[in-house]
């Protein structure tokens, strides 16, 4: 059973405009989440993170949202540019304690100039 | 240079061959991983491990096996390939020192079609 969960295989967004990648789990012991870009032909690169300490992380365009109630995380890219067209993985686990991390099955974002 | 490589980039191989994919990284990280991704199944880790002397099964480790033969190099083992372990693998490493929690830094992959 996947632990992590990306219900969008694909958003199509207008340039400019604001991105909401959104992304749940199951286990509520998980503690530290992170968000992902990858590009074709490349590995992921780390985006952002968040500990379930807060419920809110901001990094210049991207925002992380935590909903630690609903077990929902979501990315919000703003504004939107071209070369954020990726796709993006949320992952989840447990901090410090060894666990491995669960990766959703990605959001391929497109953004339309 | 890339921080983190992987080799072979692509790999076609047939049923029972024995194949390994290397992982070498130069950021002085004590954990390595493994992972696959398949369509549909994101990436779902296979082995990791914290150190030299430590190696921990991840969520599908049948069928494979590793070896950390340095702190720098983490090798994965497919003994006897069948079709269903066509997929794209991912190494990555991870420093916990770095006080940023568990980011981990991927490798290009490596895509491995078994015939």
């Amino acid at each position: 059973d996947q632990q992590v969960k990306q219900n969008s295989p694909s958003l199509s967004v207008q340039e400019g405009r604001i991105s909401i990648l959104n992304c749940d789990y199951t286990n509520s012991m998980f503690d530290y989440f992170l968000w992902y870009k990858k590009y074709p032909a490349e590995g992921p690169t780390f985006l952002i993170s968040i500990s379930s300490i807060k419920d809110k992380n901001e990094d210049g365009r991207f925002t992380v949202f935590l909903n630690k109630s609903a077990k929902h995380l979501s990315l919000h890219i703003v504004p939107s540019q071209p070369g954020d067209s990726a796709v993006y993985f949320c992952a989840a686990g447990r901090l410090n304690t060894g666990n491995q991390f669960y990766f959703g099955t990605g959001t391929s974002l497109t953004v339309i100039p | 240079d890339a921080d983190v490589t992987q080799t072979p980039r692509n790999r076609i191989t047939k049923t029972g061959k024995r194949i390994m994919l290397e992982c070498s990284q130069t950021k002085g990280h004590d954990r390595m991983y493994w992972y696959r991704q398949d369509p549909g199944l994101g990436l779902r880790l296979i082995y990791y491990s914290f150190d030299v002397k430590d190696i921990n099964k991840g969520e599908i480790s049948d069928g494979y096996s590793v070896s950390r033969q340095a702190q720098a190099k983490f090798s994965l083992s497919l003994e006897s390939a069948i079709p269903n372990q066509t997929a794209l693998y991912f190494c990555a490493t991870s420093d916990l020192r770095q006080g940023v929690g568990d980011t981990q830094y991927f490798g290009p992959g490596t895509r491995l079609t078994v015939l």
